[in-house]
């Protein structure tokens, strides 16, 4: 079974603090490894897809990396405007692009 | 490109009450899904489509039923509403391979069922 943890639960950062977020998965065979970010009342949007141990994204502040058991979204010098939901999903291979997501981790910054 | 579009955005309903949750896409996308959302679960996915006619159940299905009789539409029922199906749903479509699997998510409908 495809599994997905996701931490910390919660994190409070000040403005300009730059720290990461932990995606850990166990998967049958990983086809993809997808980023969201969900802010309150809306739907999951769309941030990366890494497919291959080794590759690395970026956008704006954000670096996502990923490993062979885990993922890191890196945030650099995060603003208020970074706060949100961050979720992490995996696609298994032969799963008709079915995902298995994590239980998010809750971003806030401060100024 | 209005992209997923959800209706209704949020509905009330007593229990053994049925309604249908409508999903739209226009993206051209072949493949649907449905997820509901709850405190510390997570999105799991209730029932998923490969293409228009064909339906199959993903992680957490009793209580549901769907049907894709239009590629671009993709409906989700409840035909007893129990408390325990008070959620937020999403609905996501995607295509079929390589950088066309991402999956793209509608605003969501939050149900409360009394």
């Amino acid at each position: 079974e495809d599994q997905v943890t996701q931490s910390p639960e919660a994190l409070r950062l000040q403005e300009g603090e730059s720290s990461s977020l932990n995606c850990s998965y166990t998967v049958s065979g990983l086809r993809g490894l997808f980023w969201y970010r969900q802010d309150p009342g809306k739907g999951p949007e769309f941030l990366f897809t890494l497919y291959s141990a080794g590759e690395e994204k970026e956008k704006e502040r954000l670096k996502a990396t990923l490993t062979k058991k885990e993922s890191f979204l890196h945030i650099t010098a995060p603003k208020p405007e970074d706060s949100a939901t961050y979720l992490c999903a995996v696609q298994a291979t032969g799963t008709a692009s079915k995902l298995t997501f994590g239980t998010g981790t809750r971003l806030q910054v401060t100024l | 490109n209005a992209g997923v579009t959800q209706t209704p955005k949020f509905r009330v309903l007593k229990t053994g009450q049925s309604m249908t949750l409508l999903c739209a896409q226009d993206m051209n996308h072949e493949y649907m899904y449905w997820y509901r959302q709850d405190p510390g679960m997570g999105l799991r996915l209730i029932h998923y489509s490969v293409g228009e006619g064909t339906t199959a159940k993903g992680e957490v299905p009793d209580g549901y039923n769907v049907s894709r009789l239009k590629k671009q539409n993709f409906l989700l029922g409840l035909e007893s509403a129990a408390p325990s199906q008070t959620s937020v749903y999403f609905c996501a479509s995607s295509g079929t391979s390589g950088s066309q699997e991402t999956q793209y998510f509608g605003p969501g409908t939050r149900l409360l069922v009394l």
